[in-house]
């Protein structure tokens, strides 16, 4: 099972630039989410989807935006990089009922903003 | 709003240590709670949960009590071993709630 998978791994961007990190999971889960992962803070939800067709903002969404157009996708998008965003990504996704207790995470993205 | 607070680290052992790390939580009703382990170069996964207060979850070795009345979720494993090395959160999600809030990450360091 390739479960949650994130690309790219890594990725080096200047000031300014512009990307997606790709996210996709195979196990028809219905919520998926983005985190940053910062030294000293634990992860800081950025957004979420409870479904396809809707997203909404968690603790830290400025500077990202996301959509949902599939169930198996869940882009998020870095409209103007900048050095605060440099972090590591991770994506995540979960199931209904009791299934909802269960989080799984992809492996992250590594991005530095210069 | 929901918060966890967990014991700073890094904590560095010596094999077949015993491991503590604290975890406190603020919320309102009766969350979920859960440890989360991250192995280096990966991404998180699932150690243990408790859905209800005075349950105990368990894996690998590793123990974690849903106490309502200290509001608390302390992971304790007797005997640690070198592939323990890893960074472990603590979590918590509101009832009815998807996502999840986490603590800071404690980072453990087992030597041979």
């Amino acid at each position: 099972n390739a479960g949650v998978t994130q690309t790219p791994k890594f990725q080096v961007l200047k000031t300014g630039q512009s990307m997606t990190l790709q996210c996709a999971q195979d196990m028809n889960h219905e919520y998926m989410s983005w985190y940053r992962q910062d030294p000293g803070m634990g992860l800081r939800l950025i957004h979420y989807s409870v479904g396809a067709g809707i997203t909404d903002q968690g603790e830290v969404p400025n500077g990202y935006n996301v959509s949902r157009s599939t169930t198996e996708d869940f882009p998020l998008r870095l409209l103007s990089a900048a050095p605060s965003q440099t972090s590591v990504y991770f994506c995540a996704s979960s199931g209904e009922g009791v299934a909802k207790n269960i989080q799984y995470f992809g492996a992250g993205t590594r991005l530095s903003v210069l | 709003g929901d918060s966890v607070t967990q014991m700073e680290g890094p904590v560095t052992l010596s094999e077949e240590a015993f491991l503590t790390i604290n975890c406190t939580y603020t919320a309102t009703g009766y969350p979920s709670l859960f440890w989360y382990v991250q192995y280096p170069g990966e991404g998180l996964q699932l150690l243990l949960k408790a859905t209800k207060a005075d349950d105990k979850g368990s894996n690998k070795g590793f123990e974690a009590t849903y106490r309502k009345e200290t509001t608390s979720f302390h992971l304790e494993k007797g005997s640690v071993q070198v592939s323990d090395s890893a960074v472990y959160f603590c979590a918590l999600r509101g009832r009815g709630d998807y996502k999840l809030s986490f603590g800071a990450g404690t980072t453990v360091t087992v030597r041979a």
